[in-house]
């Protein structure tokens, strides 16, 4: 059983691109997070997603980020109009239905804007 | 929402000593308390997790408490080895609709042979 997969795993971008970011959850699980993390830092949540449905994008910026998680295929993060700021590492997370709660982490995609 | 405390921010012990990183954390409703180990670069793995139904869980070297009353949580290492030098992070959650993790600034624990 595969873990969880992002790629890229190093995605570097002008000030002013896009950047999009996805993510394979672990077999079975139906349930994705999106976590950043700050050089140096903790991991801060950002939003929760089941298959076609957000269910928490309460720490996501409410500009320029937007996530989904479609029926067919990877969940997916996007970045529009990358600043500088917006360089850290991006986790994804899985978990299995309810009511098992341990979320299991991908290797997570290193963001550098330049 | 929930706020996650952790403390030290840095430990070092030798090798063969036991290490204790505490976090504390403010809403009381939180029932789920992971604990994830982070390797330079690499993915945070969880080690422990304890649900607010259990006082205390044990892994081999690894422990967990929890005290619900007084909202704070431990993690132990007994017998470090210089390959338990990483960052660890503890991180709290709600059981059910709101599954997010709210995490601590994390622990660097060195282990010095």
């Amino acid at each position: 059983n595969a873990g969880v997969m992002q790629n890229p795993r190093h995605l570097v971008r002008r000030r002013g691109q896009e950047a999009r970011l996805r993510c394979s959850p672990m077999k079975g699980h139906s349930h994705v997070y999106w976590y950043r993390q700050l050089p140096e830092e903790g991991l801060k949540f950002m939003v929760y997603l089941q298959k076609e449905n957000i269910i928490d994008e309460s720490g996501m910026p409410k500009e320029r980020f937007s996530a989904e998680f479609p029926k067919e295929g990877p969940s997916i993060l996007r970045i529009q109009q990358v600043v500088r700021g917006d360089s850290a590492a991006y986790f994804c997370a899985s978990s299995p239905p309810l009511p098992t709660d341990t979320q299991y982490f991908g290797p997570g995609t290193r963001l550098t804007v330049l | 929402g929930e706020n996650v405390e952790q403390h030290p921010s840095t430990l070092s012990v030798q090798e063969g000593d036991s290490a204790v990183i505490k976090c504390t954390y403010s809403d009381s409703a939180s029932n789920y308390f992971p604990w994830y180990k982070q390797e330079l670069g690499k993915r945070p793995q969880l080690i422990i997790d304890i649900r607010s139904n259990v006082g205390e869980k044990k892994d081999q070297r690894i422990a967990v408490t929890l005290n619900k009353t007084a909202k704070h949580f431990s993690l132990h290492i007994t017998e470090t080895q210089p390959e338990d030098s990483a960052v660890y992070f503890c991180a709290a959650s709600t059981m059910g609709s709101a599954r997010q993790l709210t995490f601590g600034s994390g622990t660097q624990l060195t282990v010095l042979p």
